[in-house]
């Protein structure tokens, strides 16, 4: 199993481009989160989902949007990058939401200038 | 509001100079408590989950324990390798909660 995936590791965004960040899993896991994490804060969560066709907004939703076509796939897109933006985003994936385990990609650095 | 709170923020120790990492909460409905390792320009890798005040978990020389107002992971006889930065998150009924960590740094 290959876990967590995301791509792409690393990008840099000009105020204004949009892009969309990848995340896939393999272990079957119905929900799947997006968080950033920015210096010396805990990771704030952007969305999640709980399974294909249903996502619902975290703590830090604005200027984000995702998807969720298939149980595996759950990309995060920006639209318009605004240097707030700048930050590195993990996704993640677990069994349930409750007391389970959250497992987590390796994670995209983005900056935005 | 559900709050976790990780002290220190840095942590230096010599090799094989044991020590203890605090992560403080308040939550309403705490369905787990989870330790994460997170190693530089890496994602957080699993420790451990603890969901009951008392229940303790070791792995090779890292050993976290829970009460009903914090967890300690303690560290013993910490190696270079050991170095990373630790996270703490408190799971309620709805939400992942995550501190802001601790980097601990082991020096030979």
């Amino acid at each position: 199993n290959a876990g967590v995936t995301q791509t792409p590791k690393f990008r840099i965004l000009k105020i204004g481009q949009s892009m969309t960040l990848q995340c896939t899993q393999d272990m079957n896991h119905n929900y799947m989160y997006w968080y950033r994490q920015d210096p010396g804060m805990g990771l704030k969560l952007i969305y999640y989902s709980v399974g294909a066709g249903i996502t619902d907004k975290g703590e830090v939703p604005n200027g984000y949007n995702v998807s969720r076509s298939t149980t595996e796939d759950f990309p995060l897109r920006l639209e318009l990058a605004a240097p707030s933006q700048t930050s590195v985003y993990f996704c993640a994936s677990s069994y349930s939401r409750q007391g389970q385990t959250q497992y987590f990609g390796p994670g995209t650095r983005l900056l935005v200038l | 509001e559900d709050q976790v709170t990780q002290s220190p923020e840095a942590l230096r120790l010599q090799e094989g100079e044991s020590s203890s990492l605090n992560c403080s909460y308040t939550v309403s409905g705490l369905r787990g408590l989870f330790w994460y390792r997170q190693d530089p320009g890496k994602g957080p890798e699993f420790l451990f989950t603890l969901y009951s005040a008392g229940e303790e978990k070791e792995k090779e020389r890292l050993k976290a324990t829970l009460t009903k107002k914090e967890s300690f992971l303690h560290i013993t006889a910490p190696k270079p390798e050991d170095s990373a930065t630790y996270l703490c998150a408190v799971n309620n009924n709805n939400d992942m909660r995550f501190g802001a960590g601790t980097r601990l740094t082991v020096k030979p």
